[in-house]
């Protein structure tokens, strides 16, 4: 069974980085197949995809962040990780991370997802 | 990027009475290999999303039966065939064909 979970500061200053953190249990960040996703939900509203990386390392992030967004992978720690630059009040949202399940052009779904990690942004 | 859109945004149901919700795509989401690359997803309140279905109509592991998904091209439904009080949350779909992925507003179902 596939675990996800999010860590990080809760309380980030504007114009400075969040950095987020996603630890896998119970499945291989380098196992192919699967993307791995940060999505993020401002207080009661919908859902917004960030990005994803590949275990070959490839990224696509969401071109409304235009360059702020880096997504990467630690094969030692079996960790994802966020950082999202130059921050405003308008990034304050619960970011998780996500799993989704790829085969050949076949898709079938985000299948696990973390808990969710709270970032307010504020002075 | 493809605007996705749900109807009704918010939905009373009654236990153990049916409940529909739809999902509109800007453009097909119907890929050549023949499947819509549509999925559905549940935020339980307080919980993370969970997948209910993806391919348009192949329910996830675990999904009860009484969940099922229908349409192609741009227009898709899912059903709940007698809804229990565990059902209530809010229903997003999501398309899967293109980057970036995005989702529908959302449906919030309350008893």
């Amino acid at each position: 069974q596939v675990q996800l979970q999010e860590s990080g500061p809760g309380l980030v200053k504007p114009s400075q980085t969040l950095s987020l953190s996603c630890s896998v249990s119970g499945a291989s960040v380098n196992s192919g197949y699967y993307y791995w996703t940060w999505i993020r939900q401002p207080a009661g509203k919908g859902l917004e995809w960030l990005g994803r990386i590949y275990t070959n390392g490839a990224t696509y992030y969401n071109p409304s962040l235009k360059s702020r967004v880096t997504i990467s992978v630690d094969a030692s720690k079996n960790q994802v990780s966020l950082r999202l630059g130059s921050v405003t009040a308008a990034d304050s949202a619960v970011y998780y991370c996500a799993r989704e399940r790829v085969v050949g052009p076949t898709n079938f779904g985000f299948d696990s997802w973390g808990q969710g990690s709270l970032v307010t942004v504020s002075s | 990027d493809i605007v996705m859109s749900q109807s009704p945004l918010s939905l009373p149901v009654t236990p153990g009475e049916p409940a529909s919700i739809s999902c509109r795509s800007s453009q097909s989401l119907l890929h050549n290999n023949g499947f819509n690359y549509l999925a559905w997803y549940l935020q339980k309140p307080g919980q993370s999303p969970q997948l209910l279905i993806y391919l348009g109509s192949t329910r996830a592991s675990g999904v009860p039966a009484r969940f099922s998904g229908s349409g192609s091209g741009t227009d898709f439904t899912l059903k709940i065939s007698r809804v229990e009080a565990g059902d209530v949350g809010v229903y997003y779909c999501m398309q899967a064909l293109l980057i970036p992925r995005t989702f529908g507003q959302g449906t919030k179902v309350e008893i």
